[in-house]
């Protein structure tokens, strides 16, 4: 049974160009969460989404940064115009539906803004 | 203040003794609280959930939460340099679903 799958691990952009990043949850999960962990900090919550709906959104960053998890497919993470600043790993974790704070979390994007 | 406190570390043992971690929190609606390993440039790796004040343990690892001082402590019995990583404390509010971490704990075990 295949855990919670990202990729790219590890993304290089320059800045001003957008970064892409994929999640397949666990199999039987339906609902994904983005964290974000800068260096020397801990995660921190981004977004909350089951298939084609956005339940919470209150971590992510007001613009470039956008999230989607469609019918069919992957999560994707979109963010625009990157910016020195977002290099950080971003986890993707998964859970099934009746398990409050019980996330898997895959092993994460390194991106690097140049 | 941040809602949930943690010593980084660095912590440092010899083989074989018991570790204890712990992490307190300021807000009384956590209602589920866990633990997660992380190995460097890994993702975190659920090792504990609890939803109640008292003990929990599996293996070697001991959980354990009291709600009443907002205080929460995994305890690692024979460690292992394998037991070498970050640990990372979390807990959510039920029905929320995001989970709010610790700055996590860098555990060195020396052979």
């Amino acid at each position: 049974n295949a855990g919670v799958m990202q990729n790219p691990r590890h993304l290089v952009r320059r800045r001003g160009q957008e970064a892409r990043l994929r999640c397949s949850p666990m199999k039987g999960h339906s609902h994904v969460y983005w964290y974000r962990q800068l260096p020397e900090e801990g995660l921190k919550f981004m977004v909350y989404l089951q298939k084609e709906n956005i339940i919470d959104e209150s971590g992510m960053p007001k613009e470039r940064f956008s999230a989607e998890f469609p019918k069919e497919g992957p999560s994707i993470l979109r963010i625009q115009q990157v910016v020195r600043g977002d290099s950080a790993a971003y986890f993707c974790a998964s859970s099934p539906l009746d398990r409050d704070g019980e996330q898997f979390f895959g092993p994460g994007t390194r991106l690097t803004v140049l | 203040q941040k809602e949930v406190e943690q010593d980084p570390g660095p912590l440092s043992v010899p083989e074989g003794a018991i570790v204890s971690l712990n992490c307190t929190y300021s807000n009384s609606a956590f209602q589920y609280f866990m633990w997660y390993r992380q190995y460097s440039r890994k993702g975190p790796e659920l090792l504990m959930y609890t939803y109640s004040s008292g003990n929990k343990e599996d293996g070697r690892f001991t959980a354990q939460v009291d709600k009443s001082s907002k205080y929460i402590s995994l305890f690692i019995r024979d460690s292992q340099p394998s037991d070498s990583a970050t640990y990372l404390c979390a807990m959510v509010i039920q029905g929320a679903q995001k989970l709010v971490f610790g700055q996590g704990t860098r555990l060195t075990i020396n052979p």
